[in-house]
């Protein structure tokens, strides 16, 4: 079966600090995956989405960068973090075919101080 | 931006009686998907109905689909405490890959 691992759960770093969140899926070959933040009782912004190694659309600009190494691999970077920047970071798969659901890792909590 | 909207942002009713969320969205669509969000954790798949599509169920759940008016219903029956929890919609890009969701609506049920 498919899982979705996504790290750490809660992280805490400094402005001007760089920023690394990995996201990794199993069982699966060729996935859609995205990147998602959400502000604290709000709604889900896409940020980046890939539907192949090294292939990245971005949805908004902003301070982060995304990347695909490898085929279940997905990263969430930044350079210095800003305050802005706080939120809850989610991962997501979808299988690339229509009418297939999103599976959702369980989140990153990053606290910008 | 293409995020669509629900409400009420927030719900509060109590156990046994029905929760109605609504959501509406901005561009043409495939499919329109409910998601369910525990506090701090990552969103669940609840429902899929396809844009040709008027009503679907799924155990005490039932969505409805107005393409014409770009908007959509869920519809949760018979409430539990567990269905505490904040609920989301989410459209499909009709010619790409992109999913947005909605602002979210807070259900609290009360035992």
């Amino acid at each position: 079966s498919q899982t979705i691992h996504q790290w750490p759960a809660t992280l805490v770093q400094p402005v001007g600090s760089p920023l690394s969140l990995e996201c990794t899926v199993e069982g699966t070959s060729n996935p859609n995956l995205y990147w998602y933040r959400q502000a604290a009782g709000r709604g889900l912004q896409l940020l980046f989405y890939s539907v192949g190694i090294g292939q990245i659309s971005s949805e908004v600009p902003q301070n982060l960068s995304a990347s695909r190494p490898q085929d279940r691999q997905f990263i969430l970077s930044s350079k210095k973090l800003l305050l802005s920047d706080s939120g809850f970071y989610l991962c997501a798969w979808h299988g690339g075919l229509y009418n297939e659901k999103l599976f959702f890792g369980s989140g990153t909590q990053l606290s910008v101080l | 931006s293409q995020q669509g909207e629900e409400d009420p942002q927030a719900l509060s009713i109590q156990e046994g009686e029905n929760a109605t969320m609504n959501c509406s969205y901005k561009t043409s669509i495939n499919n329109l998907q409910w998601y369910r969000q525990n506090s701090g954790r990552g969103l669940v798949h609840l429902i899929l109905i396809r844009s040709n599509e008027r009503e679907k169920h799924s155990g005490r759940l039932r969505v409805t689909l107005d393409t014409s008016k770009k908007s959509s219903s869920l519809l949760i029956t018979a409430s539990r405490a567990a269905d505490t929890a904040s609920y989301f919609c989410a459209t499909d890009a009709i010619a790409g890959n992109q999913f947005y969701f909605g602002t979210g609506t807070s259900l609290t049920v009360i035992p």
